[in-house]
């Protein structure tokens, strides 16, 4: 079956480690991105990418940071520089990364910082 | 940053009941207006992608409209049904192919 992947689906971590959450596609897509969501606020874009070994920074870049070395990863680091990383992280890919490209979500991963 | 809003914020509405709701985003510099579904446990799924202006696409029992000289979507579902149950998203693309979402609509149907 053809679609995005993401774990973990629940990822806790202390104050101070950085974590990296992991983002799989086999779709085939050239476009990659990743999404953060809080209680009562859209989707914000934090990076996003559309060819391998290139990426460009969203809305709410600070204290992330991603990778591109193969077409179908796309993971995302969460340093100890991010203020307020509790959160639910969507990653999503899409054919070129158009205007008009449908994007395909994975399922998600929950990050809590205790 | 641009700002994207949806309204209402939740709805609550009867099994058979047709319900609309409303996206705003800005007027100028259109590119693509995108509407997702997001059910509960399950991924966002698109709906629709509009990019012309008095476009109206259809998908079985759900509709949706563009007006990008006043910057609005409408999204309208005719007699909903309890698995029409979820979050609907709209999504603005602006230039750069960054997609700019609204907080949502929150629909639930009884039955």
């Amino acid at each position: 079956d053809g679609g995005i992947t993401q774990s973990p689906k629940y990822l806790f971590r202390k104050e101070g480690q950085n974590v990296t959450l992991s983002c799989e596609q086999n779709l085939n897509h050239d476009a990659m991105y990743w999404y953060r969501q809080d209680p009562g606020q859209g989707l914000r874009l934090i990076y996003y990418s559309q060819i391998v070994n290139d990426f460009q920074k969203g809305d709410i870049a600070e204290g992330y940071s991603v990778s591109r070395e193969k077409k179908e990863s796309f993971p995302l680091t969460v340093t100890s520089a991010q203020k307020n990383p509790t959160a639910f992280y969507l990653c999503a890919s899409s054919i070129l990364g158009t205007s008009t490209d449908t994007q395909y979500f994975g399922p998600g991963t929950r990050l809590t910082v205790l | 940053i641009l700002n994207v809003e949806q309204s209402p914020q939740s709805l609550h509405v009867q099994e058979g009941d047709s319900t609309n709701f409303t996206c705003s985003f800005p007027s100028s510099n259109f590119y693509a207006l995108h509407w997702y579904r997001w059910e509960t446990a399950k991924s966002p799924e698109a709906l629709f992608v509009m990019t012309l202006n008095g476009d109206e696409k259809k998908k079985g029992r759900i509709s949706a409209t563009l007006n990008t000289k006043e910057g609005y979507s409408y999204l309208y579902i005719k007699g909903s049904q309890p698995e029409d149950s979820a979050t609907y998203l709209c999504a603005f693309m602006e230039y750069g192919n960054k997609l700019v979402f609204g907080a949502g609509t929150i629909l639930r149907v009884k039955s």
